[in-house]
């Protein structure tokens, strides 16, 4: 069964910090992996996603993540985050069996970016 | 193009009785997902529906059921509630293309508590 890990369950930053957010999911196969994120009181909203290809893909609002296959990763990354970024951030994986996507979530990140 | 909608947007039930909820696809979308989110975790799944039929099912109990009308839209019924089934409902859609990979956009979830 495949499982997601995101290490920081809570951050604080202060604005124009930067921030990299761990996500490692165990699973031996094929993957696709996303970030999704959840304003507060709005709905999950994907921020990005790696399906193949480039191992560094970037998503909305300046976020980017890196795939790296041999550690099982997909770091979640922003050079300057802003107080509009305070949210939570749920990494996700879909183990890619050719049966659809279900995938498995880990516990998310609370992000708070003070000004 | 219209989101995902999920009817209603909290409900209230005691423990014994049944409940349905409801969602309604993104425009074009064949797959719908269902998820459930305890507080202060991650979503889980627990189904998921494609072409009308359940295509996957996670580690839920049989009184966790499901439908998707040709439509496309959906219902997560759950029987003989428990304290425990107190959490935040998701529904996500998606588009399920022969040999790609789909990614799946989430509703606002349903927030059920059970006394």
């Amino acid at each position: 069964a495949q499982s997601v890990s995101q290490h920081n369950h809570h951050v604080i930053l202060s604005e124009a910090a930067s921030l990299e957010l761990g996500c490692n999911y165990s699973y031996g196969g094929t993957v696709n992996l996303f970030w999704y994120v959840q304003y507060p009181g709005q709905h999950l909203q994907l921020l990005l996603k790696y399906f193949s290809g480039d191992p560094l893909v970037k998503g909305i609002k300046g976020f980017e993540a890196e795939f790296i296959k041999s550690k099982f990763s997909f770091n979640l990354r922003k050079p300057s985050v802003q107080w509009s970024d305070t949210a939570e951030y749920f990494c996700a994986v879909n183990a890619r069996t050719g049966g659809g996507n279900k995938l498995t979530f880990g516990t998310g990140t609370q992000l708070k970016v003070e000004l | 193009e219209t989101g995902v909608t999920q009817s209603p947007t909290h409900l209230i039930k005691t423990r014994g009785q049944q409940v349905t909820l409801r969602c309604s696809s993104q425009s074009g979308h064949n797959t719908v997902s269902w998820y459930q989110q305890a507080l202060g975790q991650g979503p889980q799944f627990i189904f998921q529906y494609y072409r009308e039929e359940e295509n996957g099912r996670g580690n839920f109990p049989p009184r966790f059921s499901g439908l998707q009308f040709p439509n496309y839209s959906s219902e997560l019924n759950v029987n003989a509630l428990e304290l425990d089934d107190s959490a935040l409902y998701l529904c996500a859609s998606s588009l399920r293309a022969s040999g790609a990979a789909d990614t799946q956009y989430f509703g606002p979830g349903t927030r059920l508590t059970v006394l």
